[in-house]
């Protein structure tokens, strides 16, 4: 069972660019997540996802932007890459008991 | 909306001591408080959770209490192990909605 599978694992952006961070689960759970964890803080959520078709804005949510056509995939998409974005992305799916399983992360890196 | 605090930031402990990580948090409407593991360079998972209709859960060698009245929980590991050297998050969710608040995360360190 792969559970929550994001990629890719690293990458490097330059100022401006644009990337898309690809999240999907085979668990069939409706509610999804995309956080990022700054280095030695703890997990601030960006969007989340209650099914496919619906999101909603969580904590810091400037500068990205998602969609979810199906329950498997929730991807989360910055149009212009600042160094502030520079983070640890985290991609999550809930169960309807409430536990979120986590992916392995992206590690973004923008200069 | 909800707020949780969680202290201390940084732990480091003799291999076979106990560690205690606490967290408070602001809304009495949460009702579910996870405690999730995140070791170096891999996404957090949950080693256990607990519930506001309960007031203590034991798995082996860590244990979660709750203390409603006073809004706080907490997270006991004995006989630490140095694979227990993690980063810990605690977290709550109220009752009608299913975004987690987590906690700013201990670093726990065993030393051997």
């Amino acid at each position: 069972n792969a559970g929550v599978t994001q990629t890719p694992k690293f990458r490097i952006l330059k100022i401006g660019q644009s990337m898309t961070l690809q999240c999907t689960q085979d668990m069939n759970h409706n509610y999804m997540y995309w956080y990022r964890q700054d280095p030695g803080m703890g997990l601030k959520l960006i969007y989340y996802s209650v099914g496919a078709g619906i999101t909603d804005k969580g904590e810091v949510p400037n500068g990205y932007n998602v969609s979810r056509s199906t329950t498997e995939d929730f991807p989360l998409r910055l149009e212009l890459a600042a160094p502030s974005q520079t983070s640890v992305y985290f991609c999550a799916s809930s169960s309807p008991k409430n536990i979120q399983y986590f992916g392995a992360g992206t590690r973004l890196s923008v200069l | 909306g909800e707020n949780v605090e969680q202290h201390p930031s940084t732990l480091s402990v003799q291999e076979g001591d106990s560690a205690v990580i606490k967290c408070t948090y602001s809304d009495s409407a949460s009702n579910y408080f996870p405690w999730y593991k995140q070791e170096l360079g891999k996404g957090p998972q949950l080693i256990i959770d607990i519930r506001s209709n309960v007031g203590e859960k034991k798995d082996q060698r860590i244990a979660v209490t709750l203390n409603k009245t006073a809004k706080h929980f907490s997270l006991h590991i004995t006989e630490t192990q140095p694979e227990d050297s993690a980063v810990y998050f605690c977290a709550a969710l109220k009752a009608a909605g299913n975004k987690l608040t987590f906690g700013g995360g201990t670093r726990v360190l065993v030393k051997p």
